[in-house]
């Protein structure tokens, strides 16, 4: 139930294409539900993220899309750029928990 | 603000070594993680801490230790280091416990172990 399901495990795009995370959770506890993004040898950094009140949260090219009733989750990327090859991680925590659990994470890679 | 600091960015230990990995943030955090990276894979949970003299197991505890005897450090100890934990370690922090959980990310300590 503390699983966060993420899918693909990597992803290869033309530049100006509109790659696509999914993630799956079970616990309907979890409140929040936010994007990392890693670049290489760096640390994750917070990109976007959602509360479950919302279906849709835009924050310049990057979208989550947020399915309730699914328990599902996805980020787009419009007009995506090399600049944007990372790796991206989704999560999911409870407020007032103690911990975030985080998916395995998708190695975004766009071709220029 | 420096915001999580981590020492050092690079190690070479010896099979049977040990080490403490630093970790320090200022941002009155807290909570406080710490995560093992291993190539081309997702974030495992060594430990955490919920709170200066708090602190508990998390999915991969085997082979090290930890303490947070003030707010803003939490070093992890690695005692007879073996080549598994060769992998870049990551130090993170968050409000806690009425907010929500974003971490932030130090930039990481990369450990490899011959």
């Amino acid at each position: 139930q503390q699983q966060v399901k993420q899918s693909p495990q990597s992803l290869i795009v033309q530049k100006g294409g509109i790659p696509i995370i999914n993630c799956a959770y079970e616990n309907t506890a979890f409140d929040y539900f936010p994007w990392y993004q890693q670049f290489p040898g760096k640390g994750p950094a917070l990109l976007i993220a959602i509360r479950p009140d919302v279906s849709e949260k835009k924050e310049g090219r990057f979208t989550i899309s947020f399915n309730k009733s699914a328990k599902q989750f996805s980020l787009h990327i419009m007009d995506s750029q090399p600049g944007d090859s990372a790796t991206y991680f989704c999560a999911a925590s409870r407020t007032g928990g103690f911990k975030t659990i985080f998916g395995a994470g998708t190695r975004l890679f766009v071709k220029a | 603000n420096a915001g999580v600091t981590q020492t050092p960015k690079f190690r070479i230990l010896k099979i049977g070594q040990s080490m403490t990995l630093q970790c320090t943030q200022d941002m009155n955090h807290n909570y406080m993680y710490w995560y093992r990276q291993d190539p081309g894979m997702g974030l495992k949970l060594i430990y955490y801490s919920v709170g200066a003299g708090i602190t508990d197991k998390g999915e991969v505890p085997n082979g090290y230790n930890v303490s947070r005897s003030t707010t803003e450090d939490f070093p992890l100890r690695l005692e007879l280091a073996a080549p598994s934990q060769t992998s870049v370690y990551f130090c993170a922090s968050s409000y806690g416990p009425r907010e929500p959980d974003t971490q932030y990310f130090g930039p990481g300590t990369r450990l490899t172990v011959l």
